[in-house]
């Protein structure tokens, strides 16, 4: 049973560029959430999805940053005219069941230059 | 704001030694708490807890949880070099949305 599979690993963007991460979610999960990990700081959350909606996304910028699950295929998370904040590790987290035990992907590592 | 607190910051052990790591919590409609090891790498699971007083048990690892003072503590006995981690909590607030709240984890260093 393959755990949760993000892509790529590493991101390297310039600057105004746009950045896409996917995420699939472990065999049987439906539930997906977005984690961001800034140098020094824990895990925040930014947007918990179902198929095809988002649930929340209380944890998410407001301009730039967007994410959706489709019916078919990964979860993206979209970032637009990328700034060298936005460097950091984005974690993909899927559950069976809102409120199960969230299980986290290996994480994407973006760097903006 | 949902605020997870975890203590010590750091530790640094030696092999066989016994550790205790501290959660402490203030959330509003809380669900569960949750203790995952962080290497260098994606956060990997290790307990759920949602009941008071009923301790989880993985082997070396133990957690308890305790709903009216707001904390839960993770133990490892006999510690060994890989359990060098980082071990983040986390807990799950209710509502319609099912984030975790994320503690800035220990960092825990365990010497030969």
């Amino acid at each position: 049973n393959a755990g949760v599979m993000q892509n790529p690993r590493h991101l390297v963007r310039r600057r105004g560029q746009e950045a896409r991460l996917r995420c699939s979610p472990m065999k049987g999960h439906s539930h997906v959430y977005w984690y961001r990990q800034l140098p020094e700081e824990g895990l925040k959350f930014m947007v918990y999805l179902q198929k095809e909606n988002i649930i929340d996304e209380s944890g998410m910028p407001k301009e730039r940053f967007s994410a959706e699950f489709p019916k078919e295929g990964p979860s993206i998370l979209r970032i637009q005219q990328v700034v060298r904040g936005d460097s950091a590790a984005y974690f993909c987290a899927s559950s069976r069941e809102p409120g199960g035990e969230q299980y986290f992907g290996p994480g994407t590592r973006l760097t903006v230059t | 704001e949902d605020k997870v607190v975890q203590s010590p910051l750091s530790l640094v052990v030696h092999e066989g030694d016994t550790v205790t790591l501290n959660c402490s919590y203030e959330v509003t409609n809380f669900r569960s708490l949750l203790w995952y090891k962080q290497e260098k790498k994606a956060p990997t699971f290790l307990f759920m807890l949602t009941s008071s007083g009923i301790e989880k048990k993985s082997g070396r690892l133990s957690s308890i949880l305790d709903k009216k003072e707001l904390f839960s503590i993770l133990n490892i006995t006999a510690t060994q070099t890989g359990d060098s981690a980082v071990y983040l909590c986390a807990v799950h607030s209710g509502g319609s949305n099912y984030k975790l709240t994320f503690g800035k984890g220990t960092l825990l260093t365990v010497n030969p």
